[in-house]
This record gives C-alpha cells, sequence and structure tokens, in this order.
C-alpha cells in the first residue's frame, strides 16, 4: 500500500512566525514530490515541487527532501493569515496502479494563521 | 500561465441519472490529464488516467464502466458519471500535464457533484 502520511492538524502558527509542514512516504521509489495549498471548497494550488535531497527556496517558502528518510518538509516564513489553508503533500510514484503518473496525495495538514 | 477549466462547476442530479463533467486545458496542449475525486474532510484520490487518442487507465477499484473517460482531443477530456447514486457525490477535479514542457501537473477548478 503506497502511503503519504501528514499530521490534520490544525496546526496553529502566529502571524510572522515560521509554520513548519512534514511529510513523509512509504514507497522508496517515489520521484517527484510536492505541496499544494488548497483553500475550502477549491482545487489544489501549486506551492512548491522538489525532486532533489535538499533544500529548496522560493520565496517565503523553502520544501526540504530526505529520501534515505523519506520524509519532505515545507516552511513558511513570516507567515500570514492568508497562508491559511490546508496544505497537501503529493508524492509522484513510478508505478501507481496502472497510473503512470499520478500524484498521490497526504490527508493534508489544516494551517492556522493567528493574526 | 496554464488554465485548465471545468464545467460545470455545479451539478445536482437525481440518482440514475448520467452526469458529464469536461475538463479543457486553455492555453496548452494536455497530452495527459487525470480525474480525481474528493470526498469531504478527504484527501484527493486518483480515479484515472487518459492520454489522448487512447484507453483511460483506471485505478484500482474504480468501475471503468461507471466512470466513463473520453479524451477525444489534446485539450479535451470529459469524465461520465452513469446511473450516480448517492454515494457518488463528491468534488471531482482533473489536471493536466504537457509532457512537452514539464511533468507539473495543472488542477481545474473542480466539479462539485451531488446526487440526490
Amino acid at each position: 500500500q503506497k502511503e503519504v502520511e501528514q499530521n490534520s492538524g490544525p496546526l496553529s502558527v502566529p502571524e510572522g512566525a515560521i509554520a513548519s509542514l512534514n511529510c513523509t512516504y512509504s514507497d522508496r521509489v517515489s520521484q517527484s514530490f510536492f505541496w499544494y495549498r488548497q483553500y475550502s471548497g477549491k482545487s489544489p494550488e501549486l506551492i512548491m515541487s522538489i525532486y532533489s535531497n535538499g533544500d529548496k527556496e522560493d520565496g517565503r517558502f523553502t520544501a526540504q527532501l530526505n529520501k534515505a528518510s523519506q520524509y519532505v518538509s515545507l516552511l513558511i516564513r513570516d507567515s500570514q493569515p492568508s497562508d491559511s489553508a490546508t496544505y497537501l503533500c503529493a508524492v509522484n510514484l513510478v508505478y501507481s496502479g496502472g497510473g503512470a503518473d499520478g500524484l498521490t496525495f497526504g490527508k493534508g495538514t489544516h494551517l492556522i494563521i493567528q493574526p | 500561465g496554464a488554465v485548465v477549466s471545468q464545467h460545470p462547476s455545479r451539478v445536482i442530479c437525481k440518482s440514475g441519472t448520467s452526469v458529464k463533467i469536461e475538463c479543457r486545458s486553455l492555453d496548452f496542449q494536455a497530452t495527459t490529464m487525470f480525474w480525481y475525486r474528493q470526498f469531504p474532510k478527504q484527501s484527493l484520490m486518483l480515479m484515472a488516467t487518459s492520454n489522448e487518442g487512447s484507453k483511460a487507465t483506471y485505478e484500482q477499484g474504480v468501475e471503468k464502466d461507471k466512470f466513463l473517460i473520453n479524451h477525444a482531443s489534446l485539450t479535451l477530456s470529459t469524465l461520465t458519471v452513469t446511473s450516480a447514486h448517492p454515494e457518488d457525490s463528491s468534488f471531482y477535479i482533473c489536471s493536466a500535464i504537457d509532457r512537452g514542457t514539464s511533468n507539473e501537473q495543472f488542477f481545474g477548478p473542480g466539479t462539485r457533484l451531488t446526487v440526490l
């Protein structure tokens, strides 16, 4: 069973602080890793993608990948109330029941930025 | 940026009827499209992968005769929920990928299906 695990939260962070979101995955052959933001009733919006070990920074967002530990994280610096949403970790598996490139999503972490 | 649209955004139907949902890539050619389903408080679950001009590949547990997928052109894929029942009520989201440029998936806005 290929799984992506996230703490469902809610994770409450004061405005201006760093929000840290974590994700683990079970399949070692996973190749690509994504963080999506989803507002209630809306479809996911891509925040970051990461493919190799280490850190990747884009503005206030930093994605971190450790394939040996099967762990990927997202840091949000200078958190804003508009960052309040559910953050979905997604993994692109080499084999997914016949679908070659479909994403496997975690259940998401509900992030609340307190003004 | 790449834009994917879905139509309709919301549909309510009676049990036993069929519903068609369209997914269009507006400014790029989508060699592959994916259909996901999301139940309340749950994550997105991949239902099927469709490549233009070929049959869709369904995930385990998804009935191909119930969820008909057609990807007749590089900009349009359709999902038809046949003989819909209340348990099919869900948020259906498509995504599209242009393998010629990257493997990033661009998501449509989703279709909220309610079966009475």
